[in-house]
């Protein structure tokens, strides 16, 4: 069955240090690759996709994301946090073929924290 | 655009009254929406999947007797939380595949705040 790994519950960060949370998945084949932010209280705000072309790809927001096949991962990052990146963070897939309405499958996710 | 609206954001209900949320994509029709449930400090629980026209699809576990879904409009999909206890107090979020494109991506309500006295 399918399966993603948010391996961090909780990340604390400086205010303009770089941030890297990290995403493994297993899947029978890629799948669709997405990362939301859910603010306290709030719905989930997507933040950036990936399904084929450039492993690297750029979201909202100031975030990017790297798609490794080899590592089954897919990896967000953003250079410079600021304290409103403060959120819990999910990383989640989507089959590829549509099968079940692409039906997300999420991470447990994980808390960014930003320190001042 | 994609925005996905819920109402009401906040309700209090009685043990044994029954509540709806109301879910409805304002920009782009969706022939799917997704209800989830979300349990403080976790992730989103898939409870089902509702399609334009037809019965919705639920997830192992989840009474569809309990949660009675509606999707009669491609703009508006309703869950109704029947004969409500305390249990049932939770976070509900919906979401709407926008169709355009490949289609793959959904878009997420602001969520609504169940509490059952």
């Amino acid at each position: 069955a399918q399966s993603v790994t948010q391996p961090d519950i909780h990340i604390t960060v400086s205010e303009g240090a770089s941030l890297e949370l990290r995403c493994n998945y297993s899947y029978g084949a890629t799948p669709y690759l997405f990362w939301y932010v859910q603010s306290p209280g709030q719905g989930l705000q997507l933040l950036l996709k990936y399904f084929s072309g450039d492993t690297l790809v750029q979201g909202i927001k100031g975030f990017e994301a790297e798609f490794k096949r080899s590592q089954s991962s897919f990896n967000l990052r953003k250079p410079s946090v600021h304290w409103s990146d403060a959120a819990e963070y999910f990383c989640a897939v989507a089959p590829l073929s549509g099968g079940s309405n692409y039906k997300l499958t999420f991470g447990k996710g994980t808390l960014l924290t930003v320190n001042p | 655009g994609a925005v996905v609206s819920q109402h009401p954001s906040r309700v209090i209900c009685k043990s044994g009254t029954s509540v709806k949320i109301e879910c409805r994509s304002l920009d782009f029709q969706a022939t799917t929406m997704f209800w989830y449930r979300q349990f403080p400090k976790q992730s989103l629980m898939l409870m089902a999947t509702s399609n334009e026209g037809s019965k919705a699809t639920y997830e192992q576990g989840v009474e569809k007797d309990k949660f009675l879904i509606n999707h009669a409009s491609l703009t508006l999909s309703t869950l109704t939380v029947t004969s409500a206890h305390p249990e049932d107090s939770s976070f509900y979020i919906c979401s709407a595949r926008d169709p355009k494109g490949t289609g793959e991506t959904q878009y997420f309500g602001p969520g609504t705040r169940l509490l059952v006295l």
